[in-house]
């Protein structure tokens, strides 16, 4: 069974532009989770899907971020225009259920380097 | 958030027994324990949870204070492959993930 995927591994981008990353969760895994780790700091949780509802959006930063999960698949998250203090590795998680106690499967992540 | 305090680092010896401290002191009586680690360049992965009795998987042991305010994760033979930072993570009737500092796991061959 595939793990949880990510792309692209790597971004290198200029301030202000763009950048779109790209989660696929387990098959089958209705809730999906976006976390990230700035430079120095712990790794946040930054929001919650169920299915393609947001159930949680309470650590996304500001409205420069925005994640869809249309379908109920795979999920975006899209910096835009990226400012350097978003730099950081951007982690994809899911589970089967939506309790805590039901262990999320990370993927590699993908790091972000804003310059 | 649920404080946590883990030591910033250990070391231990391939083979040896490893025994990775947690304090929760704020947590609820009904919130599980989580443990996750994180391996170098990889994103984060679960290692074991429990709530009030000692939890035993294939990859490690967890035992739990019995007033809960504390906890041990337990390697019981490590490996080069068990380097990495681990997270006590006590759940806090959210469903996502708090993650503190963790603690930095250096295995000498």
């Amino acid at each position: 069974e595939a793990g949880v995927t990510q792309f692209p591994s790597h971004s290198v981008i200029e301030k202000g532009q763009t950048v779109t990353l790209r989660c696929d969760p387990i098959s089958g895994h209705d809730n999906l989770y976006w976390y990230r780790r700035v430079m120095g700091k712990e790794i946040k949780f930054l929001l919650h899907f169920v299915k393609e509802s947001k159930q949680d959006e309470s650590g996304m930063p500001n409205n420069r971020f925005l994640a869809e999960r249309t379908g109920g698949t795979y999920s975006t998250l899209k910096v835009q225009p990226a400012e350097l203090e978003d730099s950081g590795v951007y982690f994809c998680a899911s589970s089967q259920g939506g309790t805590v106690q039901e262990t999320q499967y990370f993927g590699p992540g993908t790091r972000l380097l804003v310059l | 958030d649920a404080k946590t305090t883990q030591p910033n680092s250990m070391e231990s010896n391939e083979e040896e027994p490893v025994h990775l401290p947690c304090n929760h002191s704020t947590i609820s009586g009904t919130d599980y324990i989580h443990w996750y680690r994180q391996l170098p360049s990889q994103g984060p992965e679960y290692v074991i949870h429990g709530l009030t009795s000692n939890v035993n998987n294939r990859m490690a042991s967890l035992a739990i204070a019995e007033d809960r305010k504390s906890s041990t994760l337990i390697l019981h033979r490590a490996t080069l492959r068990d380097a990495a930072v681990y997270y006590c993570i006590p759940e806090e009737g959210a469903q996502k993930l708090v993650f503190g500092q963790g603690t930095r796991l250096t295995i000498n061959p």
